[in-house]
């Protein structure tokens, strides 16, 4: 296993409610990176955080907003969540040392359903 | 267009084949390549990371041409446990991943 950890399993939420999803880095990694994959889909990148800042961001609207705590844990928060939210919800962990990014390893994501 | 585009397949392959599928990127500038193997409603796994040079890792061959910005993936003797959806990955260098739909391999005994 990658030691990337992801809270809750699944969720459900109903249409303009808000959501926090958690993620626990592998030991040793200081960046997370969050992705959102729909059904029949790749991943897509939402945004990465190295050293709690947020080192880019991906084609995603302001409600989907993210921190990373000094353990280098994060959470993905999603305001005024919307049907087409629903997808699997993966965290990827790496070590980024002098400014080259590392492999990524994934948690086994979040599925959010929003009714 | 897309960034990384991927035949989605199926590839139905009998058990002890070889089967072989590639992917295009757009970016240039992309610095680092990867395949990642998903299972069904489970999270990619790294498979292997892709040179240019050519790199294997047992039944697994992948190739990279940055010129043609193609990179290709081959499967040898097939296992029923190689049923799976394989993603191509480009990374740019601050390492923010672009995937691929992923394309679906499917071994039949």
């Amino acid at each position: 296993e990658t030691g990337v950890t992801q809270s809750p399993t699944h969720l459900i939420k109903t249409r303009g409610q808000q959501v926090t999803l958690r993620c626990s880095s592998q030991s040793g990694h200081n960046t997370v990176s969050w992705y959102q994959q729909a059904l029949g889909q790749g991943p897509q990148f939402i945004f990465q955080y190295y050293r709690e800042e947020e080192n880019g961001r991906g084609n995603f609207p302001p409600r989907f907003s993210g921190l990373q705590f000094p353990n280098y844990s994060s959470e993905l928060n999603v305001n005024a969540l919307e049907l087409d939210d629903s997808a699997l919800y993966l965290c990827a962990s790496s070590l980024r040392l002098a400014g080259d990014a590392d492999t990524q390893y994934f948690g086994p994501g979040t599925r959010l359903t929003v009714l | 267009r897309k960034e990384v585009e991927q035949d989605p397949g199926p590839f139905n392959v009998p058990e002890g084949a070889t089967v072989a599928f590639n992917c295009t990127y757009s970016n240039s500038a992309s610095q680092s390549f990867f395949w990642y193997r998903q299972d069904c409603r489970k999270e990619p796994k790294l498979l292997m990371s892709v040179y240019s040079s050519g790199n294997e890792d047992g039944r697994f061959t992948a190739q990279l041409n940055r010129a043609s910005q193609y990179i290709s993936l081959l499967i040898r003797d097939s296992k029923l446990s190689d049923s799976a959806t394989y993603l191509c990955v480009v990374a740019d260098s601050w390492g923010k991943l672009q995937f691929g739909a992923g394309t679906q391999v499917v071994v039949t005994p």
